[in-house]
């Protein structure tokens, strides 16, 4: 399968609390997102960070990039309840628009 | 950012019909689509890209002649699940790219059961 290990599987934290949830990958990449889908729901689109980067800031998120291990990583700090969420990484490969999503990471806040 | 809809946003239907499912680009025009089906509990499995005015590409393992997709305008795309069965009941999922741009927009998505 092609498709993006993450780890943890699942993850049981308190409000206020850091999060951190992995994302390796196969193939080289152009690019890589991070998507929250609430239970039952769409996703919602978190941060895109490009092959040539290596890390990227959006409010309380972090997002690192490791093209030689072929891994991300995404970090909340200060993490709230309304974060509780399952969160999903996808990698586009040789430019085709096509992402192939990771396995995702269960993340629950407890307040 | 863009916007993408989809509808119906869930159906329940009975073994052996068909459903369609259209995903619309509001307020951008894509000219490619994809379809995502999502299981309970289970990461998003790619199962087609639609391109405006041609046939869509199937993923491995997705029968194209149970899962027809058209894309007969830069913001319509459907996805038509024939002779629909129980295990067919899932979660559909599309999305869009603006052309050259690198984020996708994803639909709402419609939630299939098949009784």
């Amino acid at each position: 399968s092609q498709q993006g290990e993450e780890d943890p599987q699942a993850l049981s934290i308190q409000e206020g609390e850091n999060a951190t949830m992995n994302c390796s990958y196969k193939t080289s990449i152009n690019n890589l997102q991070w998507y929250r889908q609430n239970s039952g729901r769409g996703l919602v689109h978190l941060i895109l960070i490009r092959s040539n980067e290596r890390e990227k800031h959006s409010g309380r998120l972090r997002v690192t990039l490791d093209t030689s291990k072929k891994s991300s990583s995404l970090l909340i700090t200060a993490s709230r309840a309304a974060d509780t969420a399952s969160y999903f990484c996808a990698t586009e490969t040789s430019g085709t628009y096509k992402y192939i999503f990771g396995t995702g990471t269960r993340l629950k806040v407890l307040a | 950012g863009a916007v993408v809809s989809q509808h119906p946003s869930w159906v329940i239907c009975k073994s052996g019909t068909s459903v369609k499912i259209e995903c619309r680009s509001l307020d951008f025009q894509a000219t490619t689509m994809f379809w995502y089906r999502q299981f309970p509990k289970q990461s998003l499995m790619l199962m087609a890209t639609s391109n405006e005015g041609s046939k869509a590409t199937y993923e491995q393992g997705v029968e194209k002649d149970k899962f027809l997709i058209n894309h007969a305008s830069l913001t319509l795309s459907t996805l038509t699940v024939t002779s629909a069965h129980p295990e067919d009941s899932s979660f559909y999922i599309c999305s869009g790219g603006a052309g050259g741009k690198d984020e996708q927009y994803f639909g709402p998505g419609t939630r299939l059961t098949v009784t």
